[in-house]
């Protein structure tokens, strides 16, 4: 069956430390797409990719990074510039109009 | 600058009646907008849809009703079932011919009451 598969479920990170959340689709999806959920705030646009090699800043991309180097693939790096990441992760994918895919989430910790 | 609003963060609603979940946008240029559902701990999935060429968009027992001179959108759930208790979003986007990027709203809880 044809998804988006998030990882990891939970991930828990030190003060200062780099985490990698990975997302990885085999919808044969062109664009991309990482969200940030934080209670009451409802889902905002972290980083967005339309074609491999190719990526933009969404509302809130200070202290994240992506790569997109194959289709299929397009992690997530939480880096230590980001001073509050403790929030739920959701990773979409869509071919077209309105047609998100969505993964299950990472929840980010941070202890 | 919050250019899709749900103002109301909860609904309770009583099993079998209607619920009503609304929500406004600001950006003049959003022409396709959609509603997800969402449980706690899992990825929103898609409900329903409307372009702006329509001002209504039915399906089962799911309806959307699209105003755009007040620039608001409902959905309606009628019957309502427990299985409907989740949060809801609302979003919106702009015709790029394709991979647009959506703007959702804060979403509604909505829960149903047995």
């Amino acid at each position: 069956d044809g998804g988006i598969t998030q990882s990891p479920k939970y991930l828990f990170r030190k003060e200062g430390q780099n985490v990698t959340l990975s997302c990885e689709q085999n919808l044969n999806h062109d664009a991309m797409y990482w969200y940030r959920q934080d209670p009451g705030q409802g889902l905002r646009l972290i980083y967005y990719s339309q074609i491999v090699n190719d990526f933009q800043k969404g509302d809130i991309a200070e202290g994240y990074s992506v790569s997109r180097e194959k289709k299929e693939s397009f992690p997530l790096t939480v880096t230590s510039a980001q001073k509050n990441p403790t929030a739920f992760y959701l990773c979409a994918s869509t071919t077209g109009r309105g047609g998100y895919t969505f993964g299950s989430g990472t929840r980010l910790t941070v202890v | 600058d919050q250019q899709v609003k749900q103002n109301s963060p909860s609904l309770s609603v009583q099993e079998g009646r209607i619920s009503i979940l609304n929500c406004d946008y600001t950006n003049s240029m959003f022409d396709y907008f959609l509603w997800y559902k969402k449980y706690p701990a899992e990825g929103p999935t898609f409900l329903i849809s409307i372009s702006s060429i329509k001002d209504k968009n039915e399906d089962g027992r799911f309806t959307v009703f699209l105003n755009k001179s007040a620039k608001h959108l409902s959905l309606h759930i009628v019957p309502s079932q427990p299985g409907d208790s989740a949060v809801y979003f609302c979003a919106a986007s702009v015709s790029n011919f394709g991979n647009e990027k959506l703007t959702f709203g804060t979403g509604t809880r909505l829960t149903i009451i047995p």
